[in-house]
C-alpha cells in the first residue's frame, strides 16, 4: 500500500469560487480514491478513478488521473460553505489497505 | 443507505483500564479496518481484517488487539488504556467501490 500527498495543506477561497487540490503517489496504482471528512466526523467515499480512467465527474467534482506523472487532481466547481472539510487521496494498488495522508484542509466562506 | 455504526460517539476511561470499540457493518463486507487520526499526523491505520477470525497489524499495532468473531463486527480492545491513546477512533469497511467509515469514537484516557 502507499500513501498519497495532498497539495497545498490548506485552502481558502470564497464560495462560489472552484477549489482544486491536487495528489501525488509514487508507484502504480490500480484506482484513486477522493474522500471528505467534515470536522469531527468519519472520512465519506466521494469518488473512484481507475488507472485506465483519465477523469471523472459525480455532481460539482471533477477528478482527473494522470498516470504518467503519478497524480490527480479533485475540482470543486462552485463551491458552497458546506464544501468545508478536510479532503484526502487514496491510491490503491494490489492491497486492500488504503494509506491516508494529512489532506487538504479546504475552508470556503461565505 | 450502507452503514458502519460504532458504538459510542465520545468515551472516556481511566488510565489502565481494559477499553471496547465496537464497529458493525451491514453491508457482508469482508474488509474491516480500525484508524486513529490524531492531529498533524493524519489517520494511521492500527489493524485490519480479511475474514472472520482474521487479523494482521497494520502500521500502529502497539497497545492494541482486535477480535472478529462474525463477518459484521470489529471490535478494537485496548488492553490497558494509557494517556497516549486519546484519540479519534475510526472504523472503516472496504468493497471494490472503496471505503465506508462510522462516524467515529473520540477516546479520552484521563
Amino acid at each position: 500500500s502507499q500513501q498519497g500527498e495532498e497539495d497545498p495543506q490548506a485552502l481558502s477561497i470564497q464560495e462560489g469560487e472552484n477549489a482544486t487540490m491536487n495528489c501525488s503517489y509514487k508507484t502504480s496504482i490500480n484506482n484513486l480514491q477522493w474522500y471528505r471528512q467534515n470536522s469531527g466526523r468519519g472520512l465519506v467515499h466521494l469518488i473512484l478513478i481507475r488507472s485506465n480512467e483519465r477523469e471523472k465527474h459525480s455532481g460539482r467534482l471533477r477528478v482527473t488521473l494522470d498516470t504518467s506523472k503519478k497524480s490527480s487532481s479533485l475540482l470543486i466547481t462552485a463551491s458552497r460553505a458546506a464544501d468545508t472539510a478536510s479532503y484526502f487521496c487514496a491510491p490503491q494498488g494490489g492491497s486492500e489497505k488504503l494509506v491516508f495522508g494529512k489532506g487538504t484542509k479546504l475552508t470556503v466562506n461565505p | 443507505d450502507v452503514k458502519v455504526t460504532q458504538s459510542s460517539r465520545y468515551l472516556v476511561k481511566r488510565t489502565g483500564e481494559k477499553v471496547f470499540l465496537e464497529c458493525v457493518q451491514d453491508m457482508d463486507h469482508e474488509n474491516m479496518f480500525w484508524y486513529r487520526q490524531d492531529p498533524g499526523l493524519g489517520l494511521r491505520l492500527i489493524y485490519f481484517s480479511y475474514d472472520v477470525k482474521m487479523k494482521e497489524k497494520g502500521d500502529i499495532p502497539e497497545g492494541y488487539s482486535v477480535s472478529r468473531e462474525k463477518k459484521e463486527r470489529f471490535s478494537l480492545i485496548l488492553e490497558s488504556a494509557s494517556t497516549n491513546q486519546t484519540s479519534m477512533y475510526l472504523c472503516a469497511s472496504s468493497s471494490l467501490f472503496g471505503y465506508t467509515f462510522g462516524s467515529g469514537t473520540r477516546l479520552t484516557v484521563v
